[in-house]
């Protein structure tokens, strides 16, 4: 089975752009997360969509946004790039509809650098 | 707030030595999942611990989860430079409105020189 894909795998945006993010999840797999990484702050949880609905939202200003799709896939949206955003956006896909032991597998990322 | 606190943050060792790895809560687990993530990649899942007092290994690698599944550790005997990494422990943020979020330690960086 193919693992959870991203992309781009790198990205060089400017203050104030927009940029979109894609992941594709592992066959099957309906949930998927997005997570920003950072030195500073380590892995912090976005956002989580399942069957095409944002289930779950972390505490990130709404200038981060997202959808999935009717095939799982997913993208992710930042609008009005700041300095801040530079970091590594993970996606993860899980097979738990709800609860139960939560794993996730996490695709390679995205880097995003805003300068 | 759920928090997990991983010690230590960094750790730098020689082949062959064994190293211990910590994350504690101050609230129950329900499951907890270890990851390893190598620079410029995602973590890989590594184990999901879910019984109190289980003990899991994976080669060199020992997971186990605490009594009172508040805290677990990952122990490696021998390491070796490909154990070189950071390490993630991660639960799951249950609850109404929860699902699908984990909640992660701040990591250990292991660095094994050769």
């Amino acid at each position: 089975k193919a693992g959870v894909t991203q992309t781009p795998r790198y990205l060089i945006k400017t203050r104030g752009q927009q940029v979109t993010l894609s992941c594709s999840p592992i066959s099957g797999h309906r949930s998927v997360s997005w997570y920003q990484q950072t030195p500073g702050q380590g892995l912090q949880f976005l956002f989580e969509y399942f069957s095409e609905t944002q289930r779950n939202k972390g505490n990130f200003p709404g200038r981060f946004s997202g959808r999935q799709f009717s095939n799982s896939r997913s993208e992710m949206n930042v609008s009005t790039l700041e300095l801040g955003d530079s970091a590594l956006y993970l996606c993860a896909s899980s097979l738990a509809p709800q609860g139960g032991y939560n794993e996730q597998f996490f695709g390679p990322g995205t880097r995003l650098t805003v300068l | 707030t759920q928090l997990l606190e991983q010690s230590p943050q960094f750790l730098s060792i020689q082949e062959g030595e064994n190293l211990t790895v910590y994350c504690n809560s101050s609230s129950v687990f329900s499951s907890l999942q270890w990851y390893r993530q190598e620079p410029g990649e995602g973590p890989v899942l590594l184990v999901t611990v879910v019984t109190g007092g289980e003990v899991k290994k994976l080669k060199r690698l020992t997971f186990q989860f605490g009594d009172a599944r508040k805290d677990s550790s990952l122990h490696i005997t021998a390491a070796q430079p490909g154990d070189t990494g950071l390490y993630l422990c991660a639960k799951g943020a249950y609850g109404s409105g929860n699902t699908g979020k984990l909640i992660f330690g701040q990591g250990t960086t292991l660095q094994v020189k050769p």
